[in-house]
């Protein structure tokens, strides 16, 4: 157990639908990143929050938002779903607002769209 | 995030150790570098990560060239459980890890 929890595990999930990945960081960090990574993209960085603000943006659709919250969890949130959005989504989470002194990642969600 | 470049895949028997090469030519003075390693079906782990001296922790040592052009990730003795994608990543002062396509280390029994 790394110490971050994302929920759930799996997700399966039509075209057209809207779903939310949920990121608990780890214990005193207070940053959350957001990657993405499919089979032929490898890990692409979507987006960071750093104690419930935003601080950069990646490669992150406009269908695409996140938030962190003041409890400083995460959520993803996924709309107009289409195939191509099919992937593993990575939460990680950082002391600090970057990665300087290393980043601990979750277990990932897999999200099937059919 | 400066590039880094590394070589696609690896093969290394159980038990010998394995050095997985990264270039980073245009890395700054100011830029750490950084390995991670993703096992299959799982998130990505931090390795070790150092700047101008080598470093060592309980899972590996880093070795970094003395111009910071490129560096070496040992594993003393590969197992198994060693099997996995290593990622070498440099330029972690910005906010957020780039990562490439990595090293596919494959362990033979």
């Amino acid at each position: 157990d790394s110490g971050v929890t994302q929920t759930p595990k799996h997700l399966i999930t039509a075209t057209g639908q809207r779903v939310t990945l949920r990121c608990s960081p780890r214990s005193g960090d207070l940053s959350v990143y957001w990657y993405q990574q499919s089979l032929d993209q490898g890990l692409q960085f979507l987006i960071q929050y750093y104690n419930g603000e935003e601080r950069a943006k990646g490669n992150i659709l406009e269908r695409f938002s996140a938030q962190q919250f003041p409890d400083l969890h995460s959520e993803l949130n996924l709309s107009s779903l289409e195939l191509g959005d099919s992937a593993l989504y990575f939460c990680a989470s950082s002391l600090v607002g970057t990665g300087l002194y290393g980043y601990t990642f979750g277990s990932g969600t897999r999200l099937t769209v059919v | 995030d400066a590039k880094t470049t590394q070589p696609n895949s690896m093969e290394s028997n159980e038990e010998e150790p394995v050095h997985l090469p990264c270039n980073h030519s245009t890395i700054s003075g100011t830029d750490y570098i950084h390995w991670y390693r993703q096992l299959p079906s799982q998130g990505p782990e931090y390795v070790i990560h150092g700047l101008t001296s080598n470093v060592n922790n309980r899972m590996a040592s880093l070795a970094i060239a003395e111009d910071r052009k490129s560096s070496t990730l040992i594993l003393h003795r590969a197992t198994l459980r060693d099997a996995a994608v290593y990622y070498c990543i440099s330029g972690a002062g910005s906010y957020q890890l780039t990562f490439g396509k990595g090293t596919k280390l494959s362990v033979i029994p």
